[in-house]
């Protein structure tokens, strides 16, 4: 079936520091790929999505670029904050079926 | 403020008690879902609902029981609650067929 593996965390980072955390995928056919955040003892927010093989998808100086060659959609961002800290997903939408497929999710600390 | 929005946000209750999550919308959504967070922060979906119609049912015990009164709500009733019942339970919401999920804040259930 369908699945999202994500590295394990926490990755624990000093401000402006450079952030990637891997995300691959299992799916039938052609899924959209999401990042989503969870601030401590909030939701979850949709950080940003690629839809197709080579979109980027980019939000507050996160990037991820949908490739399908490797079933990858790795998270970055050049420089992170102390405000970044929180958990982060890596989901699927579509494949099998019409489900958002979460990966375990990956603890972001950043330290001052 | 648009959102979806979940009450209450905190539940302390006793094994074998019954007990209600309640979850609105004010997005104008037709779909709706519960998840369910367990402590190592895993996500998976639960229900979805779509404009009152059930259309998700994953393996969950039949204790739990979600109801639709109309597309803007869905609440969750959990009947005889047992401790590995304990977990967040997050509700959100997306246009039919949408891969883009609105979440709510969540409900923290612990059962004693």
């Amino acid at each position: 079936g369908d699945s999202v593996t994500q590295m394990e965390g926490p990755v624990t980072l000093s401000e402006e520091a450079f952030l990637t955390i891997n995300c691959t995928y299992t799916a039938t056919g052609y899924p959209s790929l999401f990042w989503y955040v969870q601030y401590p003892g909030e939701g979850l927010q949709l950080l940003l999505k690629a839809t197709k093989a080579d979109d980027k998808g980019s939000n507050k100086g996160f990037e991820a670029t949908y490739r399908k060659e490797t079933t990858s959609f790795h998270l970055e961002k050049g420089s992170v904050q102390v405000s970044d800290s929180a958990v982060y997903f890596c989901a699927l939408y579509g494949g099998a079926t019409n489900k958002l497929i979460f990966g375990t999710g990956t603890l972001l600390a950043v330290q001052p | 403020d648009t959102a979806v929005s979940q009450t209450p946000k905190y539940l302390v209750t006793q094994m074998g008690n019954d007990k209600s999550i309640k979850c609105e919308q004010n997005l104008g959504h037709d779909t709706m879902y519960w998840y369910k967070q367990d402590s190592k922060k895993f996500l998976k979906i639960m229900f979805s609902y779509n404009n009152k119609e059930l259309i998700i049912n994953e393996t969950v015990p039949n204790r739990f029981s979600p109801k639709s009164p109309d597309k803007a709500h869905l609440n969750l009733h959990i009947n005889s609650l047992e401790l590995g019942d304990s977990a967040v339970y997050f509700c959100a919401s997306s246009q039919v067929g949408g891969s883009e999920q609105f979440f709510g804040p969540g409900t923290r259930l612990t059962v004693l």
